[in-house]
């Protein structure tokens, strides 16, 4: 079963943050965040591991919270280049095999 | 830097042909998979291999299979191609971690 991202778009003006949440019915093992430009191949940001943590990459961030079975991806200060679809994908079993959500369409203005 | 090659950006085939679709990585990754990616539908498991002639089914298995001769190459086959099976399809490797896509395929079944 996918889980679940929300929302599934938002616009923001430059200099904004947003927020996009993952949600899953299953345990998790790991959660890893994609990002896909227009025409391109979605591209590996991080990866978070059980055990609750937070993770920074240049201005974006996630958190993982393997109780409530969710992660969140945390964008400051967005950029125009910060557009793009963010995908999460979900390991709920052994292995490296990842689900992914549906996506959330991200697009920045100036 | 990692490199997965898919053999074709855009293909159009006609139905009832059988098609093959192929993905070459150049780490040495153990593992590879072919998902395929659907407006509002995210990308969705097709098939994953661990290693050399190992095989899995993932999420949306019937009407394809794969061929894993070589480590670095993971072929996915469609024997017989049908206009449902039109979409981008991606191919991807890892080790442990994060993914590594190829630039996709667009397959269009006439």
């Amino acid at each position: 079963q996918q889980p679940v991202q929300s929302p599934q778009a938002v616009i923001l003006r430059e200099g904004e943050d947003a927020v996009i949440n993952c949600s899953s019915s299953k345990a998790l093992y790991s959660v890893h965040w994609y990002r896909q430009k227009h025409g391109e191949a979605p591209v590996f940001l991080m990866i978070l591991l059980k055990g609750g943590e937070q993770k920074g990459h240049e201005k974006i961030s996630a958190s993982f919270n393997e109780k409530k079975q969710q992660s969140s991806l945390y964008l400051t200060a967005s950029q125009l280049s910060y557009s793009g679809t963010y995908f999460c994908g979900t390991v709920t079993g052994g292995g490296n095999k990842l689900t992914f959500g549906t996506g959330t369409q991200l697009k920045v203005e100036l | 830097d990692v490199k997965v090659t898919q053999s074709s950006r855009y293909l159009v085939k006609r139905t009832g042909e059988k098609v093959f679709l192929e993905c070459v990585q150049d780490m040495d990754h153990e593992n590879m998979f072919w998902y395929r990616q659907d407006p509002g539908l995210g990308l969705r498991l097709i098939y994953f291999s661990y290693d050399v002639k190992m095989k899995e089914k993932g999420d949306i298995p019937e009407g394809y299979s794969v061929s894993r001769e070589k480590k670095e190459r993971f072929s996915l086959i469609l024997e017989s191609a049908s206009t449902n099976q039109t979409s981008m399809y991606l191919c991807a490797s890892s080790r442990s971690d994060g993914y590594t896509f190829g630039s996709g395929t667009r397959l269009t079944v006439v």
